[in-house]
């Protein structure tokens, strides 16, 4: 079974600059996570899909990031403008049905902003 | 709110040694409280996990046990390897099932 793919796996920009990140279930899935992880903590969930609907998004900095999910397979993070408190690794993970520990995660995309 | 607070790394242990990885958590109601492993160019793995009080989770000679009364869920291994070396991170899932994660401890082992 194919895991969760995360595209590109690095990315150096600089401030004020756009962004984005790509993210692909595992097939079936109906719930996506994707989560922010600053150097030296834990993951932030910032947003959570079922299907292609939102369930929560109250941790998302919603006036420069935003997500879709479309046809509630894929999904897109995208983060403008950047700014250099964003440099972090964005996780992405899928289960089949909501829990936490049915959760299984992508090789995650770090982004530096310069 | 909900927190967990985990040991500060890097643990360096040498092969064969007995590793202990503290992990205590502050939340209302009962948690379910989970171990992720993160190894090298990896994503996140659960480890295990322990859904009640006294439950033990038991996954590749760790484990750790749900201990209520001093509300911790500290990690263990008798012996541990080369290839343990990862980041652990402890976590618990709070009343919406979304999970609230430590910092993460960077384990070493050395040969």
């Amino acid at each position: 079974e194919a895991g969760v793919a995360q595209s590109p796996r690095y990315k150096i920009i600089e401030k004020r600059q756009s962004v984005a990140f790509w993210c692909n279930p595992i097939s079936g899935h109906a719930t996506l996570y994707w989560y922010q992880q600053i150097l030296g903590q834990g993951p932030k969930l910032l947003i959570q899909f079922q299907n292609n609907g939102v369930v929560d998004d109250s941790q998302l900095p919603k006036d420069r990031f935003s997500a879709e999910r479309l046809k509630g397979v894929d999904s897109t993070l995208k983060i403008q403008p950047a700014k250099l408190e964003d440099s972090a690794v964005y996780l992405c993970a899928s289960s089949l049905e909501p829990g936490p520990d049915t959760q299984y995660f992508g090789p995650g995309t770090r982004l530096t902003v310069l | 709110g909900d927190s967990v607070t985990q040991m500060e790394g890097p643990v360096t242990l040498s092969e064969e040694a007995f590793l202990t990885i503290n992990c205590t958590y502050t939340a209302t109601g009962y948690p379910s409280l989970f171990w992720y492993v993160q190894y090298p160019g990896e994503g996140l793995q659960l480890l295990l996990k322990a859904t009640k009080a006294d439950d033990k989770g038991s996954n590749k000679g760790f484990e750790a046990t749900y201990r209520k009364e001093t509300t911790s869920f500290h990690l263990e291994k008798g012996s541990v390897q080369v290839s343990d070396s990862a980041v652990y991170f402890c976590a618990l899932s709070d009343s919406n099932y979304q999970l609230i994660w430590g910092a993460g401890t960077k384990l070493i082992i050395k040969p």
